[in-house]
């Protein structure tokens, strides 16, 4: 089983609409978690960071869920602009190692 | 402020060649990493570096791959022979000191191995 797992998509979603991703995993010693954005042919860049106490920041919303270990991403209003693959990181307390999800494409259509 | 610096952004060998890249992190940031991108993947860590000291190396292929980071602050990976499932992009990160867990990525290294 993989540390993290992502639906692949890709999610083909119009203009304006919610989109939301899902994303687990096994390690429950897991203690850092984060949403990477990817541009195609771009390195990855931190989107948010997310929290317990689930975290927003503009249309982004970012939930944790320790109990199921599952993490979320939705994104509200939709814009062209956040065509993308949104990769799910995780990383363990004290280590700066992170590891990556699959990610998630989305493309935003017109 | 600068960002991670990579070269060459763009490589093309044939199998059992050798093939060296390098990485200039964020001046101050002591921490540096690099991982391996297969397309349609996430990135998968190859090695991390603490200063001039490996911290972690358990996923890079030694038979085949080596890096070295001599002064704590440039870095360079090798592959030495490519075989075809080389082919991917190589990504250079490096750790904000004071933001824990926040890694900055270079553009990237994509190597493709014929």
């Amino acid at each position: 089983r993989k540390e993290v797992e992502q639906d692949p998509g890709p999610f083909n979603v119009p203009e304006g609409a919610t989109v939301a991703f899902n994303c687990t995993y096994s390690n429950s010693a897991s203690q850092s978690f984060f949403w990477y954005r990817q541009d195609c042919r771009k390195e990855p860049k931190l989107l948010m960071s997310v929290y317990s106490s689930g975290n927003e920041d503009g249309r982004f919303t970012a939930q944790l869920n320790r109990a199921s270990q599952y993490i979320s991403l939705l994104i509200r209003d939709s814009k062209l602009s956040d065509s993308a693959t949104y990769l799910c990181v995780v990383s363990h307390f004290g280590n700066e190692k992170l590891t990556f999800g699959t990610g998630t494409r989305l493309t935003i259509i017109p | 402020e600068a960002g991670v610096a990579q070269s060459p952004r763009y490589k093309i060998i044939e199998k059992r060649q050798s093939v060296a890249f390098w990485c200039n992190p964020i001046s101050g940031h002591a921490t540096l990493y690099w991982y391996q991108q297969i397309l349609g993947q996430g990135p998968k860590l190859l090695i991390q570096f603490q200063n001039n000291g490996v911290v972690d190396d358990s996923q890079l292929p030694k038979d085949r791959f080596s890096a070295e980071r001599l002064k704590g602050v440039d870095s360079t990976l090798k592959i030495q022979p490519a075989k075809l499932e080389d082919s991917a992009v190589y990504l250079c990160a490096s750790l904000h000191p004071a933001r824990g867990d926040t890694q900055y990525f270079g553009p990237g290294t994509r190597l493709l191995v014929l």
